[in-house]
């Protein structure tokens, strides 16, 4: 079975700083890997997944992460944040193939002036 | 293209009463259909997910049901809540196993209290 950490409950952090939210996943098999993004009273939204390939995944709105096969880790990450990024980031996980995806607890980004 | 809709979007409804919210996908077939609840610091539950017509699995043993009456219909329904089952409720859709990568789309959520 497969499982997700999300190491931080909280990250504030000032605007125009760079940010890095912590994810780590265990699994016996071959997994997708995925961020989410939920604004407030919102479904969520996909910000990138990692499948196969490079790496170094970059998605919307300036987001990118890093797949870490010897780690199990899969952070995200923005050089410069601004206020509207403020949402909560969930990090997820889907065997390779399969059709259920199992989630982290999320992480609440909040970006201050 | 695909859309995914939800309703109601806000309930309030008191202990021991019914219980039914309905997603509708548009602009897609066959997708694989699930019910998440989001609990305050919980993350994302899976409650239940679908396949196909009729074709229902349920993840956690609860006071909930979910029924498929229609390819793209997916409800979600209880006789009687109890204040333990208030939430956010997300409906969500996948392409059919078998090519595809697990990404999900997420319906807007109704956010349930139960009093």
């Amino acid at each position: 079975a497969q499982s997700v950490t999300q190491l931080d409950s909280q990250v504030p952090v000032f605007e125009e700083a760079p940010v890095e939210l912590r994810c780590n996943y265990s699994s016996s098999v071959s997994v997708y890997l995925f961020w989410y993004v939920q604004y407030p009273n919102q479904g969520l939204q996909l910000l990138l997944k990692y499948l196969s390939g490079s790496t170094l995944v970059k998605g919307i709105n300036g987001f990118e992460a890093e797949f870490n096969k010897s780690q199990t880790s899969f952070h995200l990450r923005k050089p410069s944040v601004h206020i509207s990024d403020t949402a909560e980031y969930f990090c997820a996980v889907s065997k390779t193939g399969g059709f259920k995806t199992i989630f982290g607890a999320g992480t609440r980004l909040f970006v201050k002036a | 293209s695909q859309t995914i809709h939800q309703w109601p979007a806000t309930l309030v409804q008191p202990v021991g009463s019914p219980l039914s919210l309905e997603c509708t996908v548009e602009g897609t077939s066959n997708p694989n259909l699930y019910w998440y609840r989001q609990a305050a610091g919980r993350g994302l539950q899976l409650l239940f997910y679908s396949v196909g017509i009729g074709q229902i699995s349920s993840e956690v043993p609860q006071n909930l049901s979910a029924s498929r009456p229609q390819d793209r219909q997916f409800i979600l329904s209880s006789k009687k809540l109890l204040l333990s089952d208030s939430g956010f409720y997300l409906c969500a859709w996948s392409e059919a196993a078998g090519g595809v990568t697990g990404e999900l789309f997420f319906g807007e959520g109704s956010r349930l209290t139960v009093l």
